[in-house]
């Protein structure tokens, strides 16, 4: 079985501050891994993804995420949250089958 | 590149009524996925078209159906609409069900909003 848990449905960061935002992973297999953002009433665009190559994956908009094998985790990070930066995020699995799994969704708030 | 397309962005329709929603996926993107979008449920999985076949079916009832076209485009299809039912249904496209799409993820339409009433 496959599936990815994200640790808090809502994480609020002052505008300049770090984010980070937490993903963890369940497979039996290597497994991609996906960060998805959706802006309101929007679709889900595709922010980074990790393919078995680098463990440290860059992305769009400044986020970067890091993939940890030994703590099965994919957390999404940026150095300094802007506005723009406020939306839903989404992580992702997909690895035995062709099927992908979501998460829940973490909703971003950036304070000015 | 065109994205995904999907029409219309938004409906309402009474309890009961059907409805219709269409998805045109990127050129060259045959593989075609439903997705249902609630704020309880999070993003669930409907079910998957490629080369005009259905290849996946998430757990929906039979009200949800849906079909592929030979050009690629899909349409899905919801019977006897209930309160429920009122949501925003994604559609993602990518090149096929198989590697491809672990390598390089969907790409989503803009959704439909649904409102039941």
């Amino acid at each position: 079985a496959q599936s990815v848990t994200q640790l808090g449905s809502h994480v609020s960061v002052s505008e300049g501050a770090l984010v980070l935002l937490r993903c963890n992973y369940s497979s039996s297999v290597p497994p991609y891994l996906f960060w998805y953002v959706q802006y309101p009433n929007q679709g889900l665009q595709l922010l980074l993804k990790y393919t078995s190559a680098a463990t440290l994956v860059k992305g769009i908009n400044g986020f970067e995420a890091e993939f940890k094998k030994s703590e099965t985790s994919f957390h999404l990070t940026k150095p300094s949250a802007h506005m723009s930066d406020a939306a839903e995020y989404f992580c992702a699995v997909s690895a035995t089958g062709n099927q992908f799994y979501f998460g829940t969704g973490t909703s971003l708030t950036v304070i000015p | 590149k065109a994205g995904v397309t999907q029409t219309p962005r938004y409906l309402i329709k009474t309890r009961g009524q059907q409805v219709t929603l269409s998805c045109s996926p990127i050129s060259g993107h045959r593989s075609v996925s439903w997705y249902q979008q609630t704020p309880g449920q999070g993003l669930q999985f409907l079910f998957e078209y490629f080369s005009e076949t259905q290849r996946n079916k998430g757990n929906f009832p039979g009200r949800f159906s849906g079909r592929q076209f030979s050009n690629s485009r899909s349409e899905m299809n919801v019977s006897t609409l209930e309160l429920g039912d009122s949501a925003l249904y994604l559609c993602a496209s990518s090149l096929s069900p198989g590697t491809e799409r672990k390598r390089y993820g969907y790409t989503f339409g803009s959704g439909t909003r649904l409102t039941v009433v």
